[in-house]
């Protein structure tokens, strides 16, 4: 089946500091990634479709200035947190979508931990 | 915008077949039913999905009514790898077909 990979999978940074969390599609170009946070025993949120080579469409109550999303290439999305504080610790999950019916295919996930 | 609705958590016997339900009145003509479950602390994973019939792939069946309001998922032998969160989703078509995730069933298989 094809692939998503997240980078880093688990991060531990301090408060007030930014991180970057990549995903790509590893065998099959996606014009289209979303984004998804996670919060202990609770359901994925989706926070942001992202468009390659356009802006990001962010869900209503997602900060966009703090939750910057880029999509340069067809096989590669970043998310980065800005100014992090702890409420923002979460598992962070990607997800591409593949051809005409768009299959989604979801990343390991990467754990933000704020300190 | 269909919605699913799902019992919270499930139990069932290893080697049994599991059954998840899920209802998905406001579903439209041109919805698929997927289906993926998430093991802790990993992504979620593909099981199967449909449109109208009924399908079956190596890792579980799929049964849609034929009004379509509700499907079943079933996993034929459960073993304790099958212990995970099963999400039902309806994929909205309208723009990029995004995926809203609903709360899930937690099934859990016992030895």
């Amino acid at each position: 089946g094809a692939v998503v990979s997240q980078h880093p999978s688990r991060v531990i940074c301090k408060s007030g500091t930014s991180v970057k969390i990549e995903c790509r599609s590893l065998d099959f170009q996606a014009t289209t990634m979303f984004w998804y946070r996670q919060f202990p025993k609770q359901s994925l949120m989706l926070m942001a479709t992202s468009n390659e080579g356009s802006k990001a469409t962010y869900e209503q109550g997602v900060e966009k200035d703090k939750f910057l999303i880029n999509h340069a290439s067809l096989t590669l999305s970043t998310l980065t947190v800005t100014s992090a504080h702890p409420e923002d610790s979460s598992f962070y999950i990607c997800s591409a979508g593949r051809g005409v019916t768009g299959e989604l295919f979801f990343g390991e996930g990467s754990r933000l931990t704020v300190l | 915008d269909a919605k699913t609705t799902q019992p919270p958590s499930m139990d069932c016997a290893e080697g049994r077949a599991a059954n998840l339900p899920c209802n998905h009145s406001t579903i439209s003509g041109n919805e698929y039913v997927y289906w993926y479950r998430q093991i802790h602390s990993q992504g979620p994973q593909y099981i199967i999905h449909g449109l109208k019939n009924n399908e079956t792939n190596e890792m579980a069946s799929l049964i849609i009514t034929e009004d379509r309001k509700s499907s079943t998922l079933i996993l034929p032998h459960a073993t304790l790898r099958d212990t995970a969160v099963y999400y039902c989703i309806v994929r909205f078509t309208s723009g990029t077909y995004k995926y809203i995730f609903g709360t899930g069933t937690r099934l859990k298989v016992l030895a």
